[in-house]
């Protein structure tokens, strides 16, 4: 399976600033997933990144407040702007197992976000 | 809409023992079931999985139920160790969608 770098491991952060989360993968791999997960909360989806298109932002997240890039198929990072309190959470990206959900999906070791 | 869910926040068990982990979905088109394991401050690690055409699948110590009847599945872990102390996620996935839906997850306690 593949093996995801995820940067920065946590950050505390002031309340209207932005961050970026880089996410670098060992192989190249056609969808990569980002998600969060708010404090005692289920995964969810923000969006889905394929190299060369538009993110594909879930219900409830869009393109302003979560941009996306994906320049290769190695690398995509996740800019959470304008932070409030409420973006405090842990971001995970993710890449699909050969395009087969059967073989299970990888995980980044996430990044904790404090917005204070 | 929760379409996977674990109502079961919690669950210790004794060293040894088996560990019983349910999971309920509402959406019939889910192709794939995946059990991941959380450690704190590490990202979820992928541990089996079953296809909607099956209903059991057997990897180790881990085996994982299906019962599409009553869209529900279940992981059993026979023998518990304390290493299997984590939150425990049900997910699910569409062959088209291909983007997992995540229960709420399951706090495993393995007792000595």
């Amino acid at each position: 399976s593949a093996v995801i770098s995820q940067k920065p491991s946590r950050d505390i952060c002031q309340r209207g600033t932005s961050l970026t989360i880089q996410c670098q993968v060992d192989s190249q791999v056609t969808m990569m997933f980002w998600y969060r997960q708010q404090p005692g909360q289920s995964l969810t989806l923000i969006a889905t990144a394929n190299q060369g298109s538009e993110a594909t932002y879930e219900s409830g997240f869009v393109i302003d407040k979560f941009p996306i890039s994906r320049p290769n198929l190695t690398f995509s990072t996740l800019t959470v702007s304008n932070m409030s309190p409420e973006d405090s959470s842990i971001y995970l990206c993710s890449v699909d197992g050969w395009g087969n959900p059967n073989y299970g999906y990888t995980f980044g070791s996430g990044t904790r976000l404090t917005v204070v | 809409d929760q379409q996977v869910k674990q109502n079961s926040p919690s669950l210790s068990v004794q060293e040894g023992r088996i560990s019983i982990l349910n999971c309920d979905y509402t959406n019939s088109m889910f192709d794939y079931f995946l059990w991941y394991k959380k450690y704190p401050a590490e990202g979820p690690t992928f541990l089996i999985s079953i296809s909607s055409i099956k209903d059991k699948n057997e990897d180790g110590r881990f085996t994982v139920f299906l019962n599409k009847s009553a869209k529900h599945l279940s992981l059993h872990i026979v023998p518990s160790q304390p290493g299997d102390s984590a939150v425990y996620f049900c997910a699910a996935a569409s062959q088209g969608a291909q983007k997992l839906v995540f229960g709420q997850g399951t706090r495993l306690t393995i007792n000595p």
